[in-house]
């Protein structure tokens, strides 16, 4: 069965800085894997998704992430926050498809002015 | 376009009590999923049902039962509620296996 590690439960970041959140996921073949982001008491909204092709993928509002195979990594990065940013954020694993998905524990972000 | 539809956003029952969350979708999607998410564990399956007419247990089905009532729409039924269902449940859709999934507004549940 596949598993997600979000590794940090809590990142704060300056508005305008980098932002880096980690997702590292147990599956044997490529695997379906999403970023999700959650606003408080909403429904979680889909940043990007990677199921094949380029290893870099573009996602809504600024954010990009890069599938690893090597170090079983799909990473989530913006080169700039905003403080609308400030939210949880979930990494999934799909095991050959997007139907039933393993969601890591997630990384709360808070930005500061 | 409504998207994915919860009903009720919230409900406080009694242990015991039973009661059913409404889920509905207006994408003409196949596949819809029934999810819990609790502090500190992120989200995981309950249920789900691949196409019209089928059902499959996900991740934490016990004390849950599931209705496809049609393309549409997809219930989730407690028929006995215990204080470890309090939660948040959220609501799911997709074309497929290979399309992403949305997801509705979410019901918290709080089980006395």
């Amino acid at each position: 069965a596949q598993s997600v590690t979000q590794p940090d439960i809590h990142i704060t970041v300056s508005e305008g800085a980098s932002l880096e959140l980690r997702c590292n996921y147990s599956y044997g073949a490529t695997p379906y894997l999403f970023w999700y982001v959650q606003s408080p008491g909403q429904g979680l909204q889909l940043l990007l998704k990677y199921f094949s092709g380029d290893t870099l993928v573009q996602g809504i509002k600024g954010f990009e992430a890069e599938f690893k195979r090597s170090q079983s990594s799909f990473n989530l990065r913006k080169p700039s926050v905003h403080w609308s940013d400030a939210a949880e954020y979930f990494c999934a694993v799909g095991a050959g498809s997007a139907r039933q998905l393993t969601f890591g524990s997630g990384t709360q972000l808070t930005v500061l002015p | 376009n409504a998207g994915v539809t919860q009903t009720p956003k919230f409900q406080v029952l009694k242990t015991g009590q039973s009661m059913t969350l409404q889920c509905a979708q207006d994408m003409n999607h196949n596949s819809m999923y029934w999810y819990r998410q609790d502090p500190g564990m992120g989200l995981r399956l309950i249920y789900y049902s691949a196409s019209e007419g089928t059902t499959d247990k996900g991740e934490v089905p016990n004390g849950y039962n599931v209705s496809r009532l049609n393309k549409r729409e997809f219930s989730l039924r407690l028929e006995s509620a215990a204080p470890s269902q309090t939660s948040v449940y959220f609501c799911a859709s997709n074309r497929g296996s290979t399309d992403t999934q949305y997801f509705g507004p979410g019901t918290r549940l709080t089980v006395l």
